[in-house]
């Protein structure tokens, strides 16, 4: 079976940390997401990586960045954590456009 | 750019009553179109594609969607719903419209709620 694997399911950071969170995936997938899901907005794409080293902004960048430095990880880095950005996190991989992706657990993110 | 409207937040049901969660695209090219289910406190699982062929496609529990190009629709049903498909259902697209790559648009969730 296909996994992908998010670092923490639960995480609690102060306001302006420099916050990493990570995602691995054991099928060698071209294609990597990150996105955050909040209650009534479903599922919004912050970035999106094709390839190792490249990536895209997605639909809410602002505050986030990203690293993908080996094709079986996507980091996502809040550069200074604002509470704004309390939410849940949730990672996916799929090999291509005609294929399904496959989800991490998700990260629940809170920010005080 | 690609969206994906479900139009429903939430549909409250009742054991073995049919059931149908609306879902609606757009998109200026060639679409693959995915239902996906989560648990609470679980990631998504998907529980149903359309890539090409028939129209029709079946999950193993029982739901089936129809894409329909015209009204650019995927729609999905199950005749006879049981408690344990209470989750929250979402509808998502794939196409390359972001700059040549592809990229996979969610709806915003439709809560499927089956009471006894």
């Amino acid at each position: 079976d296909v996994k992908v694997t998010q670092s923490s399911r639960y995480l609690v950071k102060r306001t302006g940390e420099k916050v990493f969170l990570e995602c691995v995936q054991d099928m060698d997938h071209e294609n990597m997401f990150w996105y955050r899901q909040d209650p009534g907005l479903g599922l919004r794409l912050i970035y999106f990586s094709y390839d190792v080293k490249m990536k895209e902004k997605g639909d809410i960048p602002e505050g986030y960045s990203v690293s993908r430095e080996k094709k079986e990880r996507f980091s996502l880095i809040l550069e200074s954590a604002s509470t704004n950005q309390t939410s849940m996190y949730l990672c996916a991989s799929r090999h291509s456009s005609i294929t399904e992706a496959f989800f991490g657990q998700g990260t629940r993110l809170t920010v005080v | 750019a690609q969206s994906v409207t479900q139009l429903d937040s939430q549909v409250p049901v009742f054991e073995e009553a049919p059931v149908e969660l609306r879902c609606n695209y757009s998109s200026s090219v060639s679409v693959y179109l995915f239902w996906y289910v989560q648990y609470p406190n679980q990631g998504l699982q998907l529980l149903l594609k359309y890539l090409s062929g028939s129209t029709l496609v079946e999950s193993i529990n029982g739901f089936e969607a129809e894409f329909n190009k015209s009204q650019t629709s995927f729609h999905l049903r199950k005749p006879s719903v049981h408690i344990s498909d209470t989750a929250e259902y979402f509808c998502a697209v794939s196409d390359q419209t972001r700059g040549g790559y592809s990229t996979l648009t969610f709806g915003k969730g439709t809560m499927l709620l089956v009471s006894p």
